[in-house]
């Protein structure tokens, strides 16, 4: 049962434009959710984080949108660059529980010079 | 200020075998995670420890796997008697103490094969 879904496996985008990953989630506990982003041989690097009493959180190029009655969120990265061209997780936590993170299966975005 | 380190970074087993996996947090980091990621999967979450203590081992396979977190030194992940099945990244990550661990910081991760 994949608490955390991200339905797209894969996303190419030119340089210069925006990209946005999603991600679907079903347990109505979680209340914190983060995107990572990782590169071959290396571990998940934290990229932006978002509470569920935010609807939006920017950080530069970054920006994740959260909406909780679709219980949606996606990530947008305007504007894309090769460098970000990785794998993206989502992750989410539940309030009150467990500090443990619940990760998507990851989506590979490549971004064309 | 050095990141979470792991080592090895690449171990081979043979089937039967016992695997130990090292992890370093980050300096004043004194919460430590261990996740699994099985080839075009997610990372799964096998168990979360302070020093001394398991927290959370809801993720951890009931025989074969344990950790420990001790007092002095690195978090040991251990695997005993290992099988084909448990060829995969083990990662590790660390949070600091006091908050609740929303961003937790990963190492390179160690990646098992059982041959």
């Amino acid at each position: 049962d994949q608490q955390v879904k991200q339905n797209s496996p894969s996303l190419s985008v030119q340089e210069g434009r925006i990209s946005i990953l999603n991600c679907d989630y079903t347990n109505s506990m979680f209340d914190y959710f983060l995107w990572y982003k990782k590169y071959p041989a290396e571990g998940p690097t934290f990229l932006i984080s978002i509470s569920s009493i935010k609807d939006k959180n920017e950080d530069g190029r970054f920006t994740v949108f959260l909406n909780k009655s679709a219980k949606h969120l996606s990530l947008h990265i305007v504007p894309s660059q090769p460098g970000d061209s990785a794998v993206y997780f989502c992750a989410a936590m539940e309030k009150g529980g467990s500090e443990k993170l619940v990760f998507g299966k990851g989506t590979k975005l490549t971004v064309n010079p | 200020n050095a990141g979470v380190m792991q080592n090895p970074r690449h171990l081979v087993r043979r089937r039967g075998q016992e695997a130990r996996l090292r992890c370093s947090p980050m300096k004043g980091h004194s919460h430590v995670y261990w996740y699994r990621q099985l080839p075009e999967e997610g990372l799964k979450f096998m168990v979360y420890l302070q020093k001394e203590n398991i927290i959370d081992e809801s993720g951890m396979p009931k025989e074969r796997f344990s950790a420990e977190f001790p007092k002095e030194g690195p978090s040991i992940l251990r695997i005993q008697q290992v099988v084909r099945g448990d060829s995969a990244a083990y990662f590790c990550a660390s949070s600091p103490p006091g908050g609740r661990g929303y961003e937790q910081y990963f190492g390179p991760g160690t990646r098992l094969t059982v041959t």
